[in-house]
């Protein structure tokens, strides 16, 4: 089962930051924390994943926080073409389990 | 990137009959594939884990004798619905997580269709 929790939808403009909330309270010490987008009637696209520190790579930036029971996914400048359900998963190894996800629309 | 394909993308087929879904790992290998069903504006369920060689685990609920899953390569893995019914109209989804490194990587997805 999916040990995640996040809001069920949200919106941004186009150009700003796209901040999506997750919560895994009852995360483990050695458990990562993973997200994934989906666009409509696509596969699964790999964005970022980490254990404790915060990472960045060239599509967002994954900020866990010190208890690591929540994190947020980052967007910096968002585009109408990062509308898609954002997926965050805790892996339980070696499945890896998805939540219900939050819908992204991007606004013009 | 690392790229997954999955074949067919969309397949049409009459009640009764079987279907078979191929998931290739393009350029590594994986010893561990993941079959996912997804009804639409829903998430993804994990059906299925499939190691290379070996028999596959089944989620709970999953009927392990209509969904036949083999993974006899280090690239390909294949499920099979077997005696297919309107029910099982849904998009399949592949993952393939490889032998080194710790993400997994998804398909496009199959869309069938049972009539």
């Amino acid at each position: 089962d999916a040990k995640t929790t996040q809001p069920t939808s949200m919106d941004c403009a186009e150009g700003r930051a796209a901040n999506l909330p997750c919560n895994h309270s009852t995360i483990s010490g050695n458990e990562y924390v993973y997200w994934y987008r989906q666009i409509h009637s696509q596969g699964p696209q790999y964005i970022i994943h980490g254990l404790k520190n915060n990472e960045t790579n060239e599509m967002a930036s994954l900020i866990i926080t010190e208890d690591r029971k929540s994190s947020t996914l980052i967007l910096p400048h968002a585009t109408l073409r990062d509308t898609a359900v954002y997926y965050c998963i805790v892996r339980v190894i070696p499945q890896f389990y998805f939540g219900t996800g939050t819908s992204l629309t991007v606004i013009p | 990137g690392a790229v997954v394909s999955q074949h067919p993308s969309w397949v049409i087929c009459k009640s009764g009959t079987s279907v078979k879904i191929e998931c290739r790992s393009l350029d590594f290998q994986a010893t561990t594939m993941f079959w996912y069903r997804q009804f639409p504006k829903q998430s993804l369920m994990l059906m299925a884990t499939s190691n290379e060689g070996s028999k596959a685990t089944y989620e709970q609920g999953v009927e392990k004798d209509k969904f036949l899953i083999n993974h006899a390569s280090l690239t390909l893995s294949t499920l099979t619905v077997t005696s297919a019914h309107p029910e099982d109209s849904s998009f399949y989804i592949c993952s393939a997580y490889p032998t080194t490194g710790n993400t997994i990587y998804f398909g496009e997805g199959s869309w069938l269709t049972v009539v």
